[in-house]
C-alpha cells in the first residue's frame, strides 16, 4: 500500500470547482523536511506540477493554474488537500499527490493517482 | 521558466541492448555552488504513478536496478538502460527541480524491439 493516497468525486462538470484530498498514511505528514505537491497528467500526455504546500501552510503555485487553485494541509488528519475553480475540459486528467524532501527536490514518494472527468 | 526536451520521443530497443535516452533544459540546471545538477529521471509504467530512478543526475534511488544510470550535467544529460529487460518498458521522464515551476520532459516511450 502506498502510503499517500488520493480522493474525491472522479466526475466533475464544467465551471465547477474540483476538490481532491491526499492523506498520507506513514506519519510523515508531521515532519518538517517533507513537501507536500499535487502533479497532474491529462490522458495520454506528460506531467505538470501544479502547486505545493508546506506544513506550515505555505504555497507554491504553477502560474498557469494560480488564479483558480488552492492546496491545503490539516496536520492533524494527514492530509493535504486541491481544489481547482472553474474547470475546463483542460483539466480533465489523472491527478496525484506526492512528496519531496526539501523544496527544491525530486518527488520520491507518489499516490497512486485518481483520474478526474470534466463533463456535464 | 526552464523548460526540458526529451528525445527521442519513443524508442524500441532488443532484449539485452543499451537503450539511451537523451533530456536538455533550456538553462542550465547546474547549482555551482554545490556543484550538483538539479535532475530527476522518473519510470512510468501503464496505469502506475511515476517512480522516482535518479536523482541529481546520477544518483540511483534506493532500490533502483544498477543497469540505470544517469549522466551529464549543465543543460545536456543522459538515462542509459545498460541491458533493456521485459520489465524497464514504460515512458520515462526527466525533470528540473532547480526552479519553479519544475517542469517535466514531454516522455521518451521504450519498447522492446
Amino acid at each position: 500500500q502506498l502510503p499517500l493516497q488520493e480522493s474525491g468525486p472522479g466526475l466533475v462538470k464544467p465551471s465547477e470547482t474540483l476538490s481532491l484530498t491526499c492523506a498520507v498514511s506513514d506519519g510523515s505528514m508531521n515532519i518538517s523536511l517533507y513537501y507536500w505537491t499535487w502533479i497532474r497528467q491529462p490522458p495520454g500526455k506528460g506531467l505538470e506540477w501544479i502547486g505545493t504546500i508546506y506544513y506550515s501552510g505555505n504555497t507554491f503555485y504553477n502560474p498557469s493554474v494560480k488564479s483558480r487553485v488552492t492546496i491545503s494541509v490539516d496536520t492533524s488528519k494527514s492530509q493535504f488537500s486541491l481544489q481547482l475553480t472553474s474547470v475546463t475540459a483542460a483539466d480533465m486528467a489523472v491527478y496525484y499527490c506526492a512528496r519531496h524532501r526539501g523544496f527544491h527536490s525530486p518527488f520520491n514518494s507518489w499516490g497512486q493517482g485518481t483520474l478526474v472527468t470534466v463533463s456535464s | 521558466d526552464i523548460v526540458m526536451t526529451q528525445s527521442p520521443d519513443s524508442l524500441a530497443v532488443s532484449l539485452g541492448e543499451r537503450a539511451t535516452i537523451n533530456c536538455k533544459s533550456s538553462q542550465s540546471v547546474l547549482y555551482t555552488s554545490t556543484n550538483r545538477n538539479y535532475l530527476a529521471w522518473y519510470q512510468q509504467k501503464p496505469g502506475q504513478p511515476p517512480k522516482l530512478l535518479i536523482y541529481w543526475a546520477s544518483t540511483r534511488e534506493s532500490g533502483v536496478p544498477d543497469r540505470f544510470s544517469g549522466s551529464g550535467s549543465g543543460t545536456d544529460f543522459t538515462l542509459t538502460i545498460s541491458s533493456l529487460q521485459a520489465e524497464d518498458v514504460a515512458v520515462y521522464y526527466c525533470q528540473q527541480y532547480y526552479t519553479t515551476p519544475p517542469f517535466f520532459g514531454q516522455g521518451t516511450r521504450v519498447e522492446i524491439k
